[in-house]
């Protein structure tokens, strides 16, 4: 079965950059499934952020597109995200999750937990 | 843009009572595109159903679910203690590719 792990700087500043890395284990990165990332604000709902395909095919949320990079690093079977130009509102669990298809999630990550504070 | 309205928002009921949770589209969505996740207190959301009313592996039978067009529903027969958590509806649309999620139902102990 495919296990994730997330990872990062716990803390992040407003108008930096955070960035996550999602580990990969069980599985080969570049084999075919679907990679995503999701958030979720303290005691809030789920936020679906960005999905990519093996094949680099990358399909985002309208409302974060212009500030979301997502990339693989094959050599390293590792996923990772970049959300540019954070505000307090990007305060959030983060996770990893990966699928057969771009239709829904069936493996996720335990989460990471980012705040955003000067 | 496609909205997901779940109701309740919050569900008091016993162990062993039935559970029945909404999931209302504000377009209509293609049942193959339809999934439910339960997420546990302190725990990642976890993949309950998909395709509308498909068992994800594992998923006990007193978990299922149905729907068509803009109303889905996840029943849960008898409820455990286990199963006090907070459900997600998750839909998927084509053009463009986009995952929404609905708010959630947070289904707690009577």
């Amino acid at each position: 079965q495919v296990q994730l792990q997330e990872s990062g700087p716990g803390l992040v500043k407003p108008s930096e950059t955070l960035s996550l890395t999602c580990d990969v284990s069980n599985y080969s990165i570049d084999s075919g499934y679907y990679w995503g990332w999701i958030r979720q604000p303290p005691g809030k709902g789920l936020e679906w952020i960005a999905s990519m395909y093996q094949s680099g095919s990358i399909f985002s949320n309208p409302s974060l597109k212009s500030r979301v990079f997502i990339s693989f690093d094959t050599a390293k079977n590792q996923l990772s995200l970049k959300l540019t130009s954070v505000t307090a509102a990007d305060t959030a669990i983060y996770y990893c999750a990966t699928s057969v298809g771009p239709f829904y999630l069936d493996y996720w990550g335990q989460g990471a937990l980012v705040s955003v504070s000067s | 843009e496609i909205v997901l309205t779940q109701s309740p928002g919050a569900l008091s009921l016993s162990p062993g009572e039935r559970a029945t949770l909404s999931c209302r589209a504000s377009h209509r969505i293609d049942s193959r595109y339809l999934a439910w996740y339960q997420q546990r207190p302190g725990q990642a959301p976890s993949l309950l159903i998909y395709g509308a009313s498909t068992r994800a592996t594992g998923i006990p039978d007193r978990f299922s679910a149905s729907g068509s067009g803009t109303d889905f529903t996840l029943t849960i027969s008898r409820l455990e203690p286990e199963d006090f958590a907070v459900y997600y509806c998750q839909s998927y649309v084509g053009s463009p590719r986009v995952l929404t999620f609905g708010g959630g139902t947070k289904l707690e102990i009577k």
